[in-house]
């Protein structure tokens, strides 16, 4: 059963640049055809795509936050990690990691909330 | 890119069925596979529906997704509604990138 796990600080302050690590187990992350994916969820909001990283190590961001993202992976660990730059208050939210098999999730993490406050 | 739309929320008695109706804006709605995510408060998303009308295992059979060409839009359908289907649904689909629907929240009363 693989399994994903979001790590990072809670409190970011504002310009500053938000930091996640999801660390992936019962799977290799260089295991073939997955995209391994940073959703985030706005307070009492939907689902916002971030963006994936492909296992060969090509990037796909929201266009609307590309300026901004950075996907990365480290394999030696079996993470990946989120670098979103400039935050304001409304980059506040639940932040996801995701497994994505096809164009879908098929396992999630269980969700870390994100704070942007001086 | 386009975007999915669906109502922001339905209601209905336990017992019956409801259908969540997520519409494309741009392209074929075939041209990708829609997916459909149930998330309880405080929790997760989990899939329901994936590639438009499969089933994860676990999923029971009350839960079933189709979508139709001539109004370009994708469906949930909950049979036999039990209160914990009360929850709200995203449906997703993608072309170069990942598109969410706003969601739906579905209240069994």
């Amino acid at each position: 059963q693989v399994q994903l796990q979001e790590s990072g600080p809670g409190l970011v302050k504002p310009s500053q640049t938000l930091s996640l690590t999801c660390t992936v187990s019962g799977g290799s992350i260089s295991s073939g055809g997955y995209y391994w994916s940073w959703i985030r969820q706005h307070p009492g909001k939907g689902l916002e795509w971030i963006g994936y990283i492909y296992y060969s190590g090509s990037t796909y961001y929201n266009p609307s936050l590309k300026s901004r993202v950075t996907i990365s992976v480290d394999t030696s660990k079996n993470q990946f990690s989120l670098k979103l730059s400039s935050v304001t208050a409304a980059d506040t939210a639940v932040y996801y990691c995701a497994r994505g098999a096809g164009g879908a999730v098929d396992y999630w993490g269980q969700g870390t909330l994100v704070t942007v406050s001086s | 890119n386009f975007m999915l739309t669906q109502p922001h929320s339905v209601s209905e008695s336990p017992g019956k069925t409801v259908t969540i109706s997520c519409t494309r804006s741009s392209g074929s709605i075939a041209s990708n596979y829609v997916q459909w995510y149930q998330q309880r408060p405080g929790s997760s998303p989990t899939t329901v529906i994936y590639e438009d009308n499969q089933r994860p295992s676990g999923v029971p059979d009350r839960f079933s997704g189709s979508i139709d060409s001539s109004s370009n839009s994708a469906s949930l359908t909950i049979s036999g509604l039990k209160t914990e289907d009360e929850a709200d649904y995203y449906c997703q689909s993608y072309d170069s990138t990942w598109v969410f629907g706003g969601g739906t929240k579905l209240t069994v009363l």
